[in-house]
């Protein structure tokens, strides 16, 4: 079936620093590919998309890249800051289909 | 606006007990899908419904688990004779819009979630 696999955290950085979440999924066809986002205390969030093969979600500073040939969709930001300290999950929407299948999560923590 | 809101916010349960969970959906959205997500994981899909129709029950883990959306808004997660097992943050999510194929997308609004502790 279906399935997402990203990287275990905690990850903990320092402010300023480069971040790179793996994200690598398991699906036929052609899936959606998200991030979402979970601050401290709120609920998941959308953080960016990708509907289709190459296309480059974005949103907040944060990247992503649809990556057919890898089944990859790994979220980057050049610049990180304490408030975006948080939990990501990677997710797919099956090509037909409505559910969302999640990752386990990445804690990303940022130090001033 | 009004956000997806779900309550109550936090339940504990004795074991054997049964729970109801609620959903407010964003108004006007036709599909509503309710996930559980334990402890450290990833939300997992439990059902979907296009206004009041249940269209996929597939990821309820047993018979004790039933799910609701009589007049195609509001939605209540039943579980009956909860189990330490259930214990889980139980998310609703709705979306504008039937969502099939891939031509179309709508983005799925999730709620602060319901924290269930079963002792």
């Amino acid at each position: 079936g279906d399935s997402v696999t990203q990287m275990e955290g905690p990850v903990t950085l320092s402010e300023e620093a480069c971040l790179t979440i793996n994200c690598t999924y398991t699906a036929t066809g052609y899936p959606s590919l998200f991030w979402y986002v979970q601050y401290p205390g709120e609920g998941l969030q959308l953080l960016l998309k990708a509907t289709k093969a190459d296309d480059k979600g974005s949103n907040k500073g944060f990247e992503a890249t649809y990556r057919k040939e890898t089944t990859s969709f790994h979220l980057e930001k050049g610049s990180v800051q304490v408030s975006d300290s948080a939990v990501y999950f990677c997710a797919l929407r099956p090509e037909y289909g409505n559910k969302l299948v999640f990752g386990a999560g990445t804690i990303l923590r940022v130090k001033s | 606006g009004a956000g997806v809101s779900q309550s109550p916010r936090y339940k504990v349960a004795k074991r054997g007990q049964d729970v109801a969970l609620r959903c407010d959906p964003i108004s006007g959205h036709v599909s509503l899908f309710w996930y559980q997500q334990a402890l450290g994981q990833g939300p997992e899909f439990l059902t979907y419904f296009q206004n009041e129709a249940q269209l996929d029950k597939s990821g309820l883990p047993s018979d004790r688990f039933f799910a609701e959306r009589p007049e195609g808004s509001v939605s209540t997660l039943k579980i009956q004779r909860t189990q330490q097992e259930d214990s889980a943050v139980y998310l609703c999510a709705s979306s504008l819009a039937r969502v099939s194929g891939r031509s179309s997308y709508n983005e799925q609004f999730f709620g602060p979630g319901t924290r269930l502790t079963v002792l």
